[in-house]
């Protein structure tokens, strides 16, 4: 049973430009969510798709924005990346259905930003 | 606003014996809590949960206890092995919502 699988593993970018981050859910998950683990904290929630549609979102500015694929696999873009976008970005996918449905974490991708 | 916090950044633990991690949370809407286990290089991994309708939930070595009234949930590791060396957050969410608000971590090492 494949779990959350994400592209790339890790990333180097420049200020300015733009990053484009991939997630592919757990078999039989049709929910995606992105956080941002910045250093020594722990992960903060960016969005969640379902029905290829973003339904929640949380603090972050519109520079951050996803897609959901008819597939389930999600996207995750950033746009004029700043120095304080370098995080560990994770993905976590779950099905519906209420909230007792636990989240699955993906192993991350590492965006540096110089 | 730090909505769930955990305030012990490190904890050591001797092999065999008990780990107790807390965390503390401010928002009252609060009614699903999850325990996460993190290793360097990997995404968290889910451990346990519980609902705000109960005070406790055993799997296997893992406890966790939720004292709604004190706002306040807790971990516990027995026997501690050292394989549950890790960074281990907490999460809460919102009936309904999904998104989860973690804590900071609590690095737990285990001693041989």
């Amino acid at each position: 049973d494949a779990g959350v699988t994400q592209s790339p593993t890790h990333l180097i970018k420049t200020r300015g430009q733009q990053v484009t981050l991939r997630c592919s859910p757990k078999s039989g998950h049709d929910t995606v969510s992105w956080y941002q683990q910045a250093l020594g904290q722990g992960p903060q929630f960016i969005f969640q798709y379902y029905e290829e549609e973003e339904r929640q979102r949380g603090n972050f500015p519109d520079r951050f924005s996803g897609h959901q694929f008819p597939n389930y696999s999600s996207e995750l873009n950033v746009n004029a990346l700043l120095l304080g976008d370098s995080a560990l970005y994770l993905c976590a996918s779950s099905s519906p259905g209420g909230y007792t449905d636990t989240q699955y974490f993906g192993p991350g991708t590492r965006l540096t930003v110089l | 606003d730090q909505q769930v916090k955990q305030n012990s950044p490190s904890l050591s633990v001797q092999e065999g014996r008990i780990s107790i991690l807390n965390c503390d949370y401010t928002n009252s809407m609060f009614d699903y809590f999850l325990w996460y286990k993190k290793y360097p290089a990997e995404g968290p991994t889910f451990l346990i949960s519980i609902s705000s309708i109960k005070d406790k939930n055993e799997d296997g070595r893992f406890t966790v206890f939720l004292n709604k009234s004190a706002k306040h949930l807790s971990l516990h590791i027995v026997p501690s092995q050292p394989g549950d060396s890790a960074v281990y957050f907490c999460a809460a969410s919102v009936e309904g919502a999904q998104k989860l608000v973690f804590g900071q971590g609590t690095r737990l090492t285990i001693n041989p």
